[in-house]
Formats: C-alpha cells, structure tokens, sequence
C-alpha cells in the first residue's frame, strides 16, 4: 500500500486565482506526475518530476507549475485560473523511476472554478 | 484522432455476463499497457497490466496486439462489484489515458 494523499480534498476558488495542491506519499518514491480529470474523461497528464526535476510535460500551459521536493512530496501551482481548470487533480506516484511503470493514484483534490 | 481510443459505452449488462472492452492506440513506439479501475468519484486503480503474450488474473483476461495498436479487456462471470468506468492506459514516456468506458453490471 502506497498510502498517496492529497490535499485538499475540496477547493473552490474564482477565475484569476492561484491555487497550490499537496501530494505525499508513505512510501518512498523517486516520480510523481499530474493528471487534470474533467467530468466524463479519462485524465491528462499535466507534467511528471524526477528527483526535483521536471521530467516530462503534456499540453498545459506555464500557468501550471510544480515542484518535487526532497522528502517525495510535491506540488501542483495553477496562477490565473480559469473556468475550464475545474476538474479532479490527481497525483500518481511511481515506485520505479520512469513514466512507464505502473503508477499509483492518491485520491484527488475536486477544485471548481466559478 | 485521440491517441487512445475507447468503446464509448456505456455497457449494461446482467449478472454473469461476458463482456469485453477494446482500445486503439495511435503511438506505435508505446511500450507499456495497462487497465484501471475507477470507480464514480474515486481515483483509478490499476486492474491489471498488459502483456504481448496475454495475461488473466481470475475472471479478467487482457490481450495486446502490438501489430494493430489494439488492447482488450475481457471480463466473465460479471459480478455487481464490478460496475465501474474502465481506463485503457498507454505509456511511452508518459501515461496516456482513454476516455473511459463505463460498465453497469445488473441484477
């Protein structure tokens, strides 16, 4: 059990804003990515950091931003947020390094944009 | 053209049923595979990876074919507890996820 959570569970925040999401993990683990799930879709990978690195980006702009920090934990920053940006935000950590291993959900943060 | 398509669904199906879902994928360089689980509200949750030889755990069987871009999820004897959104998930790089499709297993 990889015991991933988040936070916050719940956010809501009004366009323009800018919000910071926690991830963390019990267990130890050198990759975590991002994903955005809007209703009725799968999730969009957002970005993935390496030991603190950004190793890998999807089809966000730079208002989506991260950080990997030394204990494992990260963050996902949204600057300027927009309508479209309410969705589930999940993180997934890898025990493995790379973005092809199986990959472990923590339970999400549900932010809505009014 | 999405790079992983599903089945749209939703399917709905009665107790005990057989019921298979497909995905297509459109990167050719793909090298891992995978089903998750989600269930409504949840996160998804890996259900089994795929292998090019095929591989069953219990009532689920998943099949690649690398030559056609095509994975499969078979699922018999469908149980209630069953009835959940099933991803079809492809990695190169990064893991690309379908849309999802939904299964509603019925008494």
């Amino acid at each position: 059990e990889t015991g991933v959570t988040q936070s916050p569970t719940h956010l809501i925040k009004t366009r323009g804003q800018q919000v910071t999401l926690r991830c963390s993990s019990q267990s130890g683990h050198n990759t975590v990515s991002w994903y955005q799930q809007a209703l009725g879709q799968g999730p969009q990978f957002i970005f993935q950091y390496y030991r603190e690195e950004e190793n890998g980006r999807g089809n966000f702009p730079p208002r989506f931003s991260g950080l990997q920090f030394p204990n494992y934990s990260s963050e996902l920053n949204v600057n300027a947020l927009e309508l479209d940006d309410s969705a589930l935000l999940l993180c997934a950590i890898n025990p493995g390094r790379g973005g092809e291993e199986t990959q472990y959900f923590g339970p999400g943060t549900r932010l809505l944009v009014l | 053209r999405k790079e992983v398509e599903q089945d749209p669904g939703p399917f709905n199906v009665p107790e005990g049923a057989t019921v298979a879902f497909n995905c297509t994928y459109s990167n050719s360089a793909s090298q891992s595979f995978f089903w998750y689980r989600q269930d409504c509200r949840k996160e998804p949750k890996l259900l089994m990876s795929v292998y090019s030889s095929g591989n069953e755990d219990g009532r689920f069987t998943a099949q690649l074919n690398r030559a056609s871009q095509y994975i499969s999820l078979l699922i018999r004897d469908s149980k209630l507890s069953d009835s959940a959104t099933y991803l079809c998930v492809v990695g190169h790089n990064d893991m690309r996820f379908g849309a999802g499709t939904r299964l509603t297993v019925k008494p």
